[in-house]
């Protein structure tokens, strides 16, 4: 039978080249956001976080940008390598600190 | 391995049934998270524990319900399932709750309602 799916985001970008995976959040009471990845067939795995009185942090090339005005948060892969294909999700957590809200995602495929 | 792990791995069961979840969090961790991902509406806080007690609740239906032991595993209770509760159900962990606090994910279990 048909199968119905969530439809996410693609990107695809070649090895070696740098990843820009971006989110959209609405809630102008999250104040603490987290960039998850999740490859096929496994749960998702911390990337990078960042409080809202940042805007930008940066890992192991990996790095969150966030702007508060518009509600936007990026992220940000160096050098993408192909075990970096993935979906990736943003998750907000209210300032009450009781909810996490993720993205529905995007899937990045590195071509070798 | 993140150290978090869920049982069983797969389960198939038919519209009206019960069914039980398990989750033991990495060695330490005091909370316990669930999380629905069904292919229509990717990932949904249901609930969380801390130290055994309910700390937060997300889309969790009245029709499921959850509980963490005192020795902090937890147990996610799917009834009168459906077979739009087919999804993969994800259990995390973190030391605390909340901002700052890393959450990991165990393997999931694929639940399939026939």
């Amino acid at each position: 039978g048909e199968s119905v799916g969530l439809h996410l985001p693609t990107l695809s970008v070649q090895e070696g080249d740098n990843s820009i995976i971006n989110c959209a959040y609405s809630n102008s009471a999250s104040d603490y956001f987290i960039w998850y990845k999740q490859e096929s067939g496994k749960g998702p795995q911390f990337i990078i976080d960042i409080r809202s009185n940042m805007d930008k942090r940066q890992g192991q090339r990996v790095t969150v940008l966030l702007n508060k005005t518009v509600k936007h948060l990026s992220l940000q892969i160096a050098a993408t390598q192909p075990g970096d294909s993935a979906v990736y999700f943003c998750a907000e957590l209210t300032n009450t600190g009781n909810q996490f809200y993720f993205g529905t995602g995007t899937s990045l495929t590195v071509i070798p | 391995d993140s150290g978090v792990t869920q049982t069983p791995k797969h389960l198939i069961t038919a519209t009206g049934q019960r069914v039980t979840l398990r989750c033991s969090p990495r060695s330490g961790d005091l909370s316990v998270y669930w999380y629905q991902q069904s292919l229509d509406q990717g990932l949904q806080f249901l609930i969380q524990y801390y130290n055994g007690e309910e700390r937060a609740k997300g889309n969790i239906l009245e029709r499921f319900s959850a509980q963490q032991f005192p020795d902090l595993h937890s147990e996610l209770n799917l009834s009168s399932l459906e077979l739009g509760d087919s999804a993969l159900y994800f259990c995390a962990s973190s030391s605390a709750g909340g901002e700052g606090n890393e959450q990991f994910f165990g393997p999931g279990t694929r639940l399939t309602v026939l």
